[in-house]
């Protein structure tokens, strides 16, 4: 299976600091990458798809980059409501794999 | 809108079988594979498996092989996931998730159920 490793596990920002998460992929995976967002008690949200594809409704504040093996999530300016935590994942090839997590705090 | 609605929460003992549900509304539901995620207590997601809601076709993940099984009801717009054997490890909230698809991509989650608690306990 895929390994997906994002880094790093838990940071702390101030709303308006510019927030960057990495995932890593132990192989290739072209542009098949998902990231999610999901909150305490919440299901996961798409954020982004094949890899910098903004889902409908999802703020322009946050941007993916990447293909390959090596993927980031941005916010430009993370707002009270986006502290939360993140997951990308691996749809290139079964079994789905995810990342562990990045739980993003108030600083 | 998208809904996937899912049943309630199970407390099962260990050795036994549980048999969870998610019904889909506000789409086509033969247009759109659904997947199963689950998500033990304050750890992350793992997937279990998908069907093609048209065709019945499944697939699962190699933890799960012979012990999950996923089928869908098209009449109820239903899929249901029954998972036996259970031990203290399959204690977790149980996703279902629909699909969409990328040309350039492939399939993709775009919309998730709220989520089944599933404790196994003695």
């Amino acid at each position: 299976a895929i390994r997906m490793t994002q880094s790093p596990s838990s940071l702390s920002a101030s709303t308006g600091d510019r927030v960057a998460i990495t995932c890593r992929a132990s192989q290739a995976i072209s542009s098949s990458l998902a990231w999610y967002q999901q909150k305490p008690g919440q299901a996961p949200k798409l954020l982004i798809y094949s890899a910098s594809t903004l889902q409908t409704g999802v703020p322009l504040r946050f941007s993916g980059s990447g293909s390959g093996t090596d993927f980031t999530l941005t916010i430009s300016r993370p707002q009270s409501e986006d502290f939360a935590t993140y997951y990308c994942q691996q749809y290139y090839t079964y079994p789905w794999t995810f990342g562990q997590g990045t739980k993003v705090e108030v600083k | 809108q998208v809904q996937l609605v899912q049943s309630g929460a199970e407390v099962k003992k260990p050795g036994a079988s549980v048999k969870v549900s998610c019904k889909a509304s506000g789409y086509t539901f033969s247009d759109y594979y659904i997947h199963w995620v689950r998500q033990a207590p304050g750890l992350g997601l793992e997937w279990i498996g998908l069907i093609n809601p048209s065709s019945g076709h499944t697939t699962y993940a190699q933890n799960f092989q012979g012990r999950v099984t996923l089928a869908r009801d098209t009449s109820t717009r239903t899929v249901y996931m029954e998972l036996n054997s259970l031990t203290s490890g399959d204690t977790a909230v149980y996703y279902c998730a629909r699909t969409n698809y990328d040309l350039l991509t492939g399939y993709f989650i775009d919309y998730w159920g709220h989520g089944i608690l599933v404790t196994v306990s003695s």
